[in-house]
């Protein structure tokens, strides 16, 4: 049972690198989705498709670019890290489309740092 | 906007002990809401939503009780066991779900 898998597990990058945080699930869901998660502010979307072929943003979408490449993978890009983007990256999936209505199920994350 | 609050960052119990997470939440147009746990360094696993529709939903030693007059969702645990310990977060659903900054619970031996 491997549910939602993101890689890699641990980065560490240099101001300006770029880097693509990858995800998959295995459950036939339609919609994924990326969280970013900071101490003290919760987890906050960043992009999220709702059916393979669409991508809309979320609350902090600037800096970040995705790709919903299938049903199963959707992928996160940082064009030019900056340090603030230093966080924990969560990818989620859930299976209806449209507005996030039921349970997400989520990934073990990606540690970030920008140096 | 949405927000959704916890009213307090920590919790201490004693093993045994039954907890009580509480949780405020802004939008009275929400229809679903849902309670994760997060333990450290994992990604937050589901423990039980509730459709504004019911007033309490029982899971295995959880229990979620929605109150819509005042806008309050809390989270019970009966006889509160050390791998309880962890962060919760409460969320409610809109165009998106908004998560709570999350509360964290620990649990005395």
């Amino acid at each position: 049972n491997a549910g939602v898998t993101q890689t890699p597990k641990f980065q560490v990058l240099k101001t300006g690198q770029s880097m693509t945080l990858q995800c998959a699930q295995d459950m036939n869901h339609n919609s994924m989705y990326w969280y970013r998660q900071d101490p003290g502010m919760g987890l906050r979307l960043i992009y999220y498709s709702a059916s393979e072929g669409t991508t809309d943003k979320g609350e902090v979408p600037n800096g970040y670019n995705v790709s919903r490449l299938n049903k199963r993978e959707f992928s996160l890009r940082l064009e030019s890290a900056a340090p603030s983007q230093t966080s924990v990256y969560f990818c989620a999936s859930s299976y209806t489309e449209g507005p996030a209505n039921e349970k997400l199920f989520f990934g073990s994350g990606t540690q970030l740092s920008v140096l | 906007g949405e927000s959704v609050g916890l009213h307090l960052p920590t919790l201490s119990v004693q093993e045994g002990d039954n907890s009580i997470i509480n949780c405020a939440y802004s939008n009275s147009a929400s229809d679903y809401f849902i309670w994760y746990k997060q333990e450290s360094g994992k990604g937050p696993q589901f423990i039980i939503d509730i459709r504004s529709n019911m007033d309490k939903r029982q899971g295995q030693r959880v229990t979620v009780l929605l109150n819509k007059t005042v806008k309050h969702l809390s989270l019970q645990i009966a006889a509160t066991q050390p791998g309880d310990s962890a962060v919760y977060f409460c969320a409610q659903s809109g165009y998106k779900l908004t998560f709570g900054k999350g509360i964290t619970l620990s649990v005395r031996p």
